[in-house]
């Protein structure tokens, strides 16, 4: 069974802030992990996805996530927020063999000037 | 490359009928897809998914024969709503499996909007 908790349904930071949001996951197999953006009304973007290779992921838009497998987390970052990055994001799990999603509750991202 | 559309984008409908929606891979083929649906400021919930060829499998506690799965190409699924009612309102987000390097991934199409009068 898999699960994912991200911490914080709402984040609020200022333009040129980092961007910090929280991911914790529940595997019972080795996880593959990903994070989506998605913008009103439309669909999941993928801004990056962890595979068992590198444990620092980098993705598109300047984000980047760390896997940590003491801490179950997969946490994503951005030095440096900007307005475009106002959206909801979301982490999700999936077993290695195969790629149901589970998702997280997803953190809305309000970026302020 | 890896684009998925939907249609309609957003649809209305009266209680009691029922409503088709489209999910096509339009540059690659998909043997796999999948469908969720999102209530308003919640994360998207697995509904089935959707084999060519094959019936789709169904997530516990949905209905197969409240929500029908039809993937008859490698191009195409459908997830018709038959006797909607206002519950179902929803936005609808059908996703294409994709093998890239090894490792699957899901390309989303832009979801498409129920609403059920």
């Amino acid at each position: 069974a898999q699960s994912v908790t991200q911490l914080g349904s709402h984040v609020s930071v200022s333009e040129g802030a980092l961007v910090l949001l929280r991911c914790n996951y529940s595997s019972s197999v080795p996880p593959y992990l990903f994070w989506y953006v998605q913008y009103p009304n439309q669909g999941l973007q993928l801004l990056l996805k962890y595979t068992s290779a590198a444990t620092l992921v980098k993705g598109i838009n300047g984000f980047e996530a760390e896997f940590k497998k003491s801490e179950t987390s997969f946490h994503l970052t951005k030095p440096s927020a900007h307005m475009s990055d106002a959206a909801e994001y979301f982490c999700a799990v999936s077993p290695a063999a195969g790629n149901k999603l589970t998702f997280g509750g997803g953190t809305r991202v309000l970026v302020k000037p | 490359g890896a684009v998925v559309s939907q249609h309609p984008s957003w649809v209305i409908c009266k209680s009691g009928t029922s409503v088709k929606i489209e999910c096509r891979s339009l540059d690659f083929q998909a043997t796999t897809m999948f469908w969720y649906r999102q209530f308003p400021k919640q994360s998207l919930m697995l509904m089935a998914t959707s084999n060519e060829g094959s019936k789709a499998t169904y997530e516990q506690g949905v209905e197969k024969d409240k929500f029908l799965i039809n993937h008859a190409s490698l191009t195409l699924s459908t997830l018709t709503v038959t006797s909607a009612h206002p519950e179902d309102s929803s936005f609808y987000i059908c996703s294409a499996r994709v093998s890239s390097t090894g490792v699957y991934e899901q390309y989303f199409g832009p979801g498409t909007r129920l609403t059920v009068t």
